[in-house]
């Protein structure tokens, strides 16, 4: 397994347009976190699932965004009506069942996708 | 309310000189910490991280020390490399890394030949 990847990895759309991004996770992680970086910021959090559940969604995650994972593996990030202020790398990262030996979980992070809305 | 603040924006050191970085938190139900380090255009990779039951955790040329009573950790990096310029934010999370985590805004890092 070569870590967790992200498609696409750039994307430019014209403002109003609906975009959607995948995340294929770590295969044995059950935990899946979406995350939006802008310039001169650190990450921020936008939803996480475990398994299939969602079970939290930032206040930053408004009604034009909706993510699913639907069978526990890969997640959709999909952003309706876009806007300007949506270009960001959006970032999907991945973490284990917490195991005796190791106690923590550590977020692995793919390569991001950069939207670009004009 | 910047839970997780790293307070220098950039630091440049001499190539074989240690590196300092550091990183303040607010959140004392705050009990895992970790360090990545960012390239432009890419996603955040992993280098260290330390439970709030330790103090100090080792990684070859990488040491992050955790001060709980001041809300504060660093990371050193002994010696530093060229290859080891990059942005390095400081993350934190609690539930033992389950929750999501909370990042500061990065601090940029020159290493000098």
């Amino acid at each position: 397994d070569t870590g967790v990847s992200q498609n696409p990895r750039h994307k430019i759309t014209k403002r109003g347009q609906n975009v959607t991004f995948r995340c294929d996770p770590i295969s044995e992680h059950n935990r899946l976190y979406w995350y939006r970086q802008t310039l001169g910021q650190g990450p921020e959090f936008l939803t996480y699932f475990q398994n299939e559940a969602q079970l939290e969604k930032s206040r930053l995650l408004s009604d034009r965004f909706s993510a699913e994972r639907p069978k526990g593996s890969f997640s959709t990030l999909e952003i309706q009506r876009t806007e300007q202020g949506d270009s960001a790398m959006y970032l999907c990262a991945s973490s284990g069942a917490k195991k005796l030996a190791q106690p923590q979980e550590t977020q692995y992070f793919g390569p991001g996708t950069r939207l670009l809305v004009l | 309310d910047q839970q997780v603040k790293q307070n220098s924006p950039s630091l440049s050191v001499q190539e074989g000189r240690i590196s300092i970085l550091n990183c303040d938190y607010t959140n004392s139900m705050f009990d895992y910490f970790l360090w990545y380090k960012k390239y432009p255009a890419e996603g955040p990779t992993f280098l260290i991280s330390i439970s709030s039951i330790k103090d100090k955790n080792e990684d070859g040329r990488f040491t992050v020390f955790l001060n709980k009573s001041a809300k504060h950790l660093s990371l050193h990096i002994v010696p530093s490399q060229p290859g080891d310029s990059a942005v390095y934010f400081c993350a934190a999370s609690g539930k033992g890394g389950s929750e999501k985590l909370v990042f500061g805004k990065g601090t940029k890092l020159t290493v000098n030949p």
